[in-house]
């Protein structure tokens, strides 16, 4: 009965490659979020969708490709991965006008 | 745009003390404000939240926070710190943002417990 969540856990993979992180909500709401954190824990949103629709894309490198097939899920794509991709990726939810979003467990990817 | 300061990386009390975790902000519109806590290898909860109503805002596990427009603060406290509250504690604002509820993060708080 997970609200928010996502696979995999942990990724640890080489530079150059490509990986997706999927995400999952079962709130029904109809906004999804990314957020990355770095070392330093610091929380920076990526990108919002609103019913499948890209609303914020907060300057990210075009090697992230979000892609939303439902309401219920947003996918994280990541080109020709970088060490400085290393992070924590967060995905979160919210209904609508709501201004409380709920976050997944994390998924914690090491560019080696 | 919006942007919340939390003063002190490190936060440590005593088991029973007072806590208390400072947030700043500035925003240009009135601002919805929240404390997410983060336990050690896990997502983020939210603790509470103020969305313009009441000024004084109480939240989950004893933990309260007072809106004071005059001092654009948001302090998170709690009466009696518990072992369980050793955490990161992360101050956030929101703002209208065509769309989705942008969070913008205030750099953290570490709230260590010492017995």
């Amino acid at each position: 009965d997970t609200a928010v969540s996502q696979t995999p856990k942990y990724l640890v993979t080489q530079m150059g490659n490509d990986k997706s992180i999927k995400c999952e909500q079962n709130l029904g709401h109809d906004t999804m979020y990314w957020y990355k954190q770095d070392s330093k824990k610091f929380l920076k949103i990526m990108f919002s969708y609103n019913n499948k629709e890209l609303i914020i894309n907060e300057t990210v490198p075009n090697r992230f490709s979000p892609k939303s097939p439902d309401k219920a899920h947003l996918n994280l794509h990541i080109n020709s991965l970088e060490l400085g991709d290393s992070a924590v990726y967060f995905c979160a939810s919210s209904q609508g006008g709501s201004w409380e979003q709920y976050f997944g467990p994390g998924t914690r990817l090491t560019v080696t | 745009a919006q942007s919340v300061t939390q003063l002190g990386s490190h936060v440590s009390v005593s088991e029973g003390a007072l806590v208390l975790l400072r947030c700043n902000y500035s925003s240009s519109v009135p601002p919805y404000l929240f404390w997410y806590v983060q336990y050690p290898n896990q997502g983020l909860q939210l603790l509470l939240k103020y969305t313009s109503a009441a000024t004084l805002v109480k939240g989950i596990n004893g933990f309260e926070a007072e809106f004071k427009k005059s001092e654009t603060s948001f302090h998170l406290t709690k009466p009696s710190a518990h072992m369980s509250d050793a955490a990161e504690y992360f101050c956030a604002v929101s703002g209208p943002s065509r769309g989705g509820n942008k969070l913008t993060f205030g750099t953290g708080t570490q709230l260590k417990v010492e017995l």
